[in-house]
């Protein structure tokens, strides 16, 4: 699975979009982009994914650019809740499953 | 329906115990997967199951053993617990279609080695 860097840590103010970046320069055409969130320590819970074409379902979006190197997960209006860490993956789909590999994420500070 | 669940939630073990990690599903998933995390750090692949009677390793497999019982049990044995196993362990779960979304995870079993 390609590898994928993430900021450290962002602030985002409540009521405002969160806009979380994620490079990915050596995905395949194969893989997907997947989104996760953990919060405090409870276990990752699936955001969403996509391949090419952006995606939106009831909890954010998925921006991808045209050659695919770097993503952008939107939060449209992040509460104190969205307070989390966000992991980028990148993965074949369809294939052994989900022996995927989660880096450090992005620690995402909503505030007041 | 319950999802992935775990236990224990939390157990403290001395230097050189062995104990079982229970993971069940309820989901009828075909792939299960056990997850480390220590503080401040993403998760590790410990071990995974593609499929009932199948185990492979992951990124961190040294001194864990796993048992896939049938397909809704996947079980993480420590046989001599050190202090560097302390960590947080997850179990999760997917499915293997030609578009298989996402991993469902269960809420984590928090272990301390003394």
């Amino acid at each position: 699975d390609a590898k994928t860097t993430q900021p450290t840590s962002m602030d985002c103010a409540e009521g405002r979009a969160a806009n979380l970046p994620c490079n990915h320069s050596t995905i395949s055409g194969n893989e997907y982009v997947y989104w996760y969130r953990q919060i405090h320590s409870q276990g990752p819970q699936y955001i969403i994914h996509g391949l090419k074409n952006n995606e939106t379902n009831e909890m954010a979006s998925l921006i991808i650019t045209e050659d695919r190197k770097s993503s952008t997960l939107i939060l449209p209006h992040a509460t104190l809740r969205d307070t989390a860490v966000y992991y980028c993956i990148v993965r074949v789909a369809g294939t052994g499953g989900f022996k995927t590999i989660f880096g450090a994420g992005t620690r995402l500070f909503v505030k007041a | 329906n319950a999802g992935v669940t775990q236990t224990p939630k939390f157990q403290v073990l001395k230097t050189g115990q062995s104990m079982t990690l229970q993971c069940a599903q309820d989901m009828n998933h075909n792939s299960m997967y056990w997850y480390r995390q220590d503080p401040g750090m993403g998760l590790r692949l410990i071990y995974y199951s593609a499929s009932e009677g199948t185990t492979d390793k992951g990124e961190v497999p040294n001194g864990y053993n796993v048992s896939r019982l049938n397909k809704r049990e996947f079980s993480l044995r420590l046989e001599s617990a050190a202090p560097s196993q302390t960590s947080v362990y997850f179990c999760a779960s997917s499915d293997m279609g030609p578009m298989n979304t996402e991993a469902f995870f269960g809420q984590g079993t928090r272990l301390t080695v003394v």
